[in-house]
């Protein structure tokens, strides 16, 4: 299994751009997450989704925009990047319900507007 | 709200020195305890959590954790640390019912030859 994949890896875009970070998971996981990590801040949940067709906002949702229309997949949309949407972002699943479940963590998107 | 605060942001350590990373966190429900390493470069990888039982949890690559309900903490720590323990470390928590993780601001633990 390959687990979580995430690409591109790096991208750099202009203020006004728009791009999506794949998300893309093998393990059949009902849940998946995106973070972004900010240096010295931790990880701020974006966005997160329990099932095909099913999303909700987290933490910090505004500039991202998600869908989730197969389980394996959950792409994450900037629709117009700004500097503050400069971070590593990161793509996460686990296999149930339940704060219990450990999340499997992809190996980040770092993406820099400018 | 859960939120997790992490004491030290950066800890440097001698090499087969003993380490304490510290974590504390704040909850009104029962919670669910995790902590998380981050290789350069890399994504976040389990180390140990904390379920239920024994308050004494044994992760890998030998770091342990001692859940404290009456201090709301749950530090990290190992006997001997080695070069290959350079790396980010996080602590988060969960509640029973909820989907989400809440994480702490990591501890950039750098262990010197």
């Amino acid at each position: 299994n390959a687990g979580v994949t995430q690409t591109p890896k790096f991208r750099i875009l202009k203020i006004g751009q728009s791009m999506t970070l794949q998300c893309t998971q093998d393990m059949n996981h009902n849940y998946m997450y995106w973070y972004r990590q900010d240096p010295g801040m931790g990880l701020k949940l974006i966005y997160y989704s329990v099932g095909a067709g099913i999303t909700d906002k987290g933490e910090v949702p505004n500039g991202y925009n998600v869908s989730r229309s197969t389980t394996e997949d959950f792409p994450l949309r900037l629709e117009l990047a700004a500097p503050s949407q400069t971070s590593v972002y990161f793509c996460a699943s686990s296999n149930l319900a339940g704060g219990w479940n450990e999340q499997f963590f992809g190996p980040g998107t770092r993406l820099t507007v400018l | 709200a859960q939120s997790v605060t992490q004491l030290d942001s950066q800890v440097p350590v001698f090499e087969e020195a003993p380490v304490e990373l510290r974590c504390n966190y704040s909850s009104s429900v029962s919670v669910y305890l995790f902590w998380y390493v981050q290789y350069p470069n890399q994504g976040l990888q389990l180390l140990l959590k904390y379920l239920s039982g024994s308050t004494l949890v044994k992760g890998i690559n030998g770091f342990e954790a001692e859940f404290n309900k009456s201090q709301t903490s749950f530090h990290l720590r190992k006997p001997s640390v080695h070069i290959s323990d350079t790396a980010e470390y996080f602590c988060a928590v969960s509640v029973y019912t909820g989907n989400q993780f809440y994480f702490g601001t990591g501890t950039s633990l750098t262990v010197i030859p």
